[in-house]
């Protein structure tokens, strides 16, 4: 079974450039989440989609941070403009079930590492 | 807000020893799972559990979650070098949609 995708593996930036990263769940896969993991610190959650449907974006800085999920499969987060402090790994996760079930296995990808100068 | 505490936030130790991280929160989880993170990788589920004092064993991991269900631990035995990562836990409330993760702990095992 293939794992999460996600693209590119890094990205070097200048601060207020605009930045895009992409994922492919898990095939089957309802439930998408994309998190943020600024070094030494946990993965952070920025939004969950459930099927193309957003069920919690309520750490999502909505000025510069956007996302979709088309179709229910793949998904794009988009950083524009960016700021120093966004450089980060971003990384992208999916599960089987339903959004609200926090028992549920997430498998995430290898994430991005963007860094912004 | 509900937080996830790590302890220690590092931890070097050598090839055969035993050591105990711990997860710890003033707030109620209906589960809790442990994650392994590696250099230049997601993070990997090593075990959830959901009940209070609930005992799991993985291998040579030991994960227990408190009778209160505010936190946890992960004891691992006779440590080897394959056990380096960055260990996350993760709390998570039916109903609330959300997973809170920890900042890790980072284990080194010297050869």
């Amino acid at each position: 079974e293939a794992g999460v995708a996600q693209s590119p593996r890094y990205k070097i930036i200048e601060k207020r450039q605009s930045v895009a990263f992409w994922c492919n769940p898990i095939s089957g896969h309802a439930t998408l989440y994309w998190y943020q993991q600024i070094l030494g610190q946990g993965p952070k959650l920025l939004i969950q989609f459930q099927n193309n449907g957003v069920v919690d974006d309520s750490q999502l800085p909505k000025d510069r941070f956007s996302a979709e999920r088309l179709k229910g499969v793949d998904s794009t987060l988009k950083i524009q403009p960016a700021k120093l402090e966004d450089s980060a790994v971003y990384l992208c996760a999916s599960s089987q079930g339903l959004a609200g079930r926090p028992t549920d296995t997430q498998y995430f990808g290898p994430g991005t590492r963007l860094t912004v100068l | 807000t509900q937080l996830l505490e790590q302890s220690p936030q590092f931890l070097s130790i050598q090839e055969g020893e035993n050591l105990t991280v711990y997860c710890n929160s003033s707030s109620v989880f209906s589960s809790l799972q442990w994650y392994r993170q590696e250099p230049g990788e997601g993070p990997v589920l090593l075990v959830t559990v959901v009940t209070g004092g609930e005992v799991k064993k993985l291998k040579r991991l030991t994960f227990q979650f408190g009778d209160a269900r505010k936190d946890s631990s992960l004891h691992i035995t006779a440590a080897q070098p394959g056990d380096t990562g960055l260990y996350l836990c993760a709390g998570g409330n039916t109903g609330g949609f959300k997973t809170i993760f920890g900042a890790g702990t980072r284990l080194f095992v010297k050869a």
